[in-house]
């Protein structure tokens, strides 16, 4: 069974120094195999979060993830200029196939 | 370091077939799986497939079962992702991925290559 993977909102406006929320939800549970990436223009997607909430290497602390089972969050706290992008969140759950989000574009207020 | 390097942009017509690369270095490739995503022009990610450099056990989303073909070369740490005929909706970026986990394709795509830009147009 394909796992469906919900993203919201799919824009997100949000001044610099502030607090971005993004959401995610599945739908069936994934324990806490959840990862989010963030895309910028022209580049490959960047591994942020895996098992929803471990930072990957080199990926400032201002940037978090939590949940588990259906519904997770990335928040990026006091927003830089280099944060604004497309993040997508994707479930590796169990075995293959793996689905990804259809993307939030976090935009500059 | 794990690199991963595609193989050029590709320009096609409708019909004709194409085969893309995603080589690796860095790494014992060997035990790892690689994943490829497709991208389409504006659009969000596709998570397509993903195959074993171990023993070549290929996985694919139902979205691109039969559309495409996954292989790879375990001498040389190199996926493939092959068309039979393309089509203009094939037209997209691929990326080729890699889990940061040995063994299992069941992990976060922690490597990324620089993506291949293919255009199908007549």
């Amino acid at each position: 069974e394909i796992v469906i993977m919900t993203q919201s909102p799919a824009t997100l406006s949000v001044s610099p120094g502030e607090r971005a929320t993004l959401s995610c939800r599945a739908s069936q549970s994934l324990s806490t195999n959840l990862a989010w990436y963030q895309q910028k223009p022209g580049q490959a997607p960047r591994l942020l979060i895996y098992f929803a909430s471990f930072r990957a290497t080199g990926v400032p602390p201002r940037f978090s993830g939590s949940g588990s089972g259906t519904d997770f969050t990335l928040t990026i706290d006091s927003l830089q200029s280099e944060d604004f992008a497309v993040y997508y969140c994707q479930q590796y759950n169990g075995w293959p196939p793996y689905t990804f989000g259809q993307g939030t574009k976090l935009e500059i207020k | 370091e794990v690199q991963l390097v595609q193989s050029g942009a590709e320009v096609k017509k409708p019909g004709e077939s194409l085969q893309i690369s995603c080589k690796s270095s860095g790494y014992s490739f060997a035990n790892y799986w690689i994943g490829w995503v497709r991208q389409l022009p504006g659009k969000g990610l596709e998570w397509m497939g993903i195959i074993s450099l171990a023993d070549s056990d290929t996985r694919y989303s139902p979205s691109f079962q039969g559309q495409v073909t996954i292989s790879a070369d375990r001498s040389n740490g190199t996926a493939y992702l092959q068309w039979g005929s393309l089509k203009a909706s094939d037209t997209a970026m691929y990326y080729c991925a890699r889990p940061y986990a040995v063994g299992t394709p069941g992990d976060a795509f922690y490597f990324w290559g620089q993506g291949t830009m293919v255009t199908v147009s007549s």
